[in-house]
């Protein structure tokens, strides 16, 4: 069974440009979550996308967005980039139904120049 | 909203000693699950133990075992016998049970196993 697939693996953007970052979760899995992971925060809950539809949001600004489709493939979507988004994003997929074991891709990332 | 704590940042200890990472967390939920997740320097996290918090009896995978206190609100993770491929970030997560898959992590404990 393939695992948690991120593309690309390594991403270089100017300020001000926007990124769209991809995961496509494990076959059969219906839930996507992304993560932020910087040293000087942490890992920081992104949002989740369940059937296409976002049932949980974290705390960050309304440039963050996230999309997932019909076959659950996720993508998140940056805009107007700043050098604090630098960081790397993590992508976990579960089955979604109360199920707590969520698979990680090796994560993209994101700098930002 | 849930706080994870992870009060040791940087642990070393000897190839096949054992080693006990701690982890505290304060919630006011009542089932809610934990985990222990490493991040190794390839930067995928991998999921190493599970624990329900209805659940009295502690968790078990191998060499990884917890130390589940509900009510102080602790759970550390023992390794033992460990390895040189045990080395890397270890994060304890907190997840609610009707927290629709959001994980809440610890910083993060870096440990190195010395061969």
């Amino acid at each position: 069974k393939a695992g948690v697939t991120q593309t690309p693996r390594y991403l270089i953007k100017t300020r001000g440009q926007q990124v769209t970052l991809s995961c496509s979760p494990i076959s059969g899995h219906r839930s996507v979550s992304w993560y932020q992971q910087t040293p000087g925060q942490g890992l920081q809950f992104l949002f989740e996308y369940f059937s296409e539809t976002q049932r949980n949001k974290g705390n960050f600004p309304g440039r963050f967005s996230g999309r997932q489709f019909s076959n659950s493939r996720s993508e998140m979507n940056v805009s107007t980039l700043e050098l604090g988004d630098s960081a790397l994003y993590l992508c976990a997929s579960s089955p979604g139904q109360q199920n707590t074991e969520a698979f990680f891709g090796q994560g993209t990332r994101l700098t930002v120049v | 909203a849930q706080t994870v704590t992870q009060s040791q940042p940087e642990m070393s200890v000897q190839e096949a000693e054992t080693v006990t990472l701690s982890c505290t967390y304060d919630t006011s939920e009542n089932n809610y699950y934990l985990f222990w997740y490493k991040q190794p320097p390839s930067r995928q996290m991998i999921l190493v133990i599970r624990q329900e918090a209805y659940k009295q009896q502690n968790a078990t995978e191998n060499r990884f075992s917890v130390n589940f206190q509900k009510a102080a609100k602790s759970f550390s993770l023992k390794i033992s016998d460990s390895q040189l491929g045990d080395t890397a970030m270890y994060f304890c997560a907190f997840m609610a049970y009707f927290g629709n898959e959001k994980l809440t992590f610890g910083t993060g404990t870096r440990l190195t196993i010395i061969p």
